[in-house]
């Protein structure tokens, strides 16, 4: 199956910038996600970014795609106490799985004030 | 409803015992997806429907584990002889479609077996 890396654990102060780093192996997904976890809460999409383009932003987010290398970032611009929180990164499938999602392990990104 | 929808929240069970967990999906949406996530790890799929119909079963671990969706809406996972490795929280989605469609997850249930 597909295998996406992530490093586990983020701390950074209020207000700085995040970067949450993501590698996957299948060069031919579609689409690539970051979610966000809360404590005790579903998965929140927060951006995607299809597999054509090389950078996507979004207010405070800005996703970053190496396709060579297979390297998918998040950065959180001015990141607040709320941005706390597990973020995964996912790729589609392809053929027959092309329908779920493969997951991280998730990054738990701690903001101090 | 306006989101997506899982009962109960939580469920404590012995070993051995059979649990059925609940997904109300977004209306509207024909794709619906089961995903379970052990403790410190990502979701990992597990089934996903298109309609009715699975599109998708090559998650489920072994034949203990099934799920329905009847009337391609609710849908219901059904464990059978649960063992202690099942707990986990078991996450629901639904989309519109399939590729490129966002999912939306519901908040999950946790399993506890004893």
């Amino acid at each position: 199956g597909e295998d996406v890396e992530q490093s586990l654990f983020l701390s950074v102060r209020e207000g700085d910038s995040s970067v949450i780093n993501c590698t996957y192996t299948d060069s031919s997904s579609t689409y690539l996600y970051w979610y966000k976890q809360e404590p005790g809460a579903g998965l929140q999409l927060l951006t995607y970014i299809f597999s054509n383009m090389d950078m996507k932003q979004d207010q405070r987010l800005t996703v970053l795609l190496n396709k060579k290398d297979k390297h998918l970032s998040l950065r959180i611009a001015d990141t607040q106490t709320g941005d706390s929180a597990i973020y995964f990164c996912a790729e589609t499938g392809r053929g027959s799985t092309l329908g779920r999602l493969y997951f991280g392990r998730g990054t738990q990104l701690t903001v101090w004030p | 409803g306006a989101g997506v929808s899982q009962t109960p929240s939580n469920k404590v069970t012995e070993k051995g015992k059979y649990v059925e967990l609940r997904c109300d999906p977004i209306s509207g949406h024909t794709a619906l997806y089961w995903y379970r996530q052990s403790l410190g790890q990502g979701p990992e799929f597990l089934i996903y429907f298109q309609g009715t119909g699975a599109a998708d079963d090559s998650g489920l671990p072994n034949d203990r584990f099934f799920a329905v969706r009847p009337e391609g809406s609710v849908s219901t996972l059904k464990i059978q002889r649960t063992e202690r490795g099942d707990s986990a929280v078991y996450l629901c989605a639904s989309a519109r479609g399939t590729t490129g469609n966002e999912q939306f997850f519901g908040p999950g249930t946790r399993l506890t077996v004893l």
